[in-house]
């Protein structure tokens, strides 16, 4: 069975400071990692997946994650935060013969002005 | 742009009802899906449906069913709804082209059971 440990529950930096939010995972064989943003009282909002191929993965947003095989890391940054970043995040993991993705707890990011 | 809508915002219950949860979705998408939820838990699958009629178990399905009839519309039914159901319930598809396929969601039932 697939898991995502996010260790931070929160994340609190300046705007304009670099971001970083970090997501951890198991899964048997390789695996499909993707990140996912909550805005208050609103739905999951697809940021950006790593398939295959380059580590480095570019979303929306400014947003980009790198993968990272040997530590099963997949951690989300942003170079310059904005206040408009604060919002819950979601890292999930699916094994790549599998629909059914596993979610972490989330991590609640602040930005302050 | 892909939508998913589902049919309440904020729902309250009471204790013992039948509480049906309706999720649709204009992409033609064969993969449907409902999860709950719950703060410092993250979400948590409930129900799959990977076609019409069909259906698989999630992680969590312990006190719901659900119903899929057309490939749009996906149900989630709590037979006697009770107060540990209290959630926020998210609905989800996608398609079914790996590895293309990237599940969107709706905006969410908060539901409250009395």
């Amino acid at each position: 069975a697939q898991s995502v440990a996010q260790p931070e529950d929160q994340v609190n930096v300046a705007e304009g400071n670099p971001l970083t939010v970090k997501c951890t995972y198991s899964v048997s064989g390789n695996p499909y990692l993707f990140w996912y943003v909550q805005y208050p009282n609103r739905g999951l909002q697809f940021l950006l997946k790593y398939i295959t191929g380059d580590n480095l993965v570019k979303g929306s947003y400014g947003f980009e994650a790198e993968f990272n095989k040997s530590q099963t890391s997949f951690h989300l940054k942003k170079p310059s935060a904005l206040v408009s970043d604060s919002a819950l995040y979601f890292c999930a993991v699916s094994p790549v013969n599998d629909y059914k993705l596993s979610f972490g707890a989330g991590t609640t990011v602040t930005v302050r002005a | 742009d892909v939508k998913v809508t589902q049919s309440s915002r904020y729902l309250v219950k009471r204790t013992g009802e039948k509480v049906f949860l309706e999720c649709v979705q204009d992409m033609d998408h064969e993969n449907m899906f409902w999860y709950r939820q719950d703060p410092g838990l993250g979400l948590r699958l409930i129900y799959f449906s990977y076609d019409v009629k069909m259906k698989e178990k999630g992680d969590i399905p312990e006190g719901y069913s659900v119903s899929r009839e057309k490939k749009e519309r996906f149900s989630l039914i709590l037979e006697s709804a009770s107060t540990n159901q209290t959630s926020m319930y998210l609905c989800a598809s996608s398609s079914m082209d790996r590895p293309t396929d990237t599940q969107y969601f709706g905006p969410g039932t908060r539901l409250t059971v009395l």
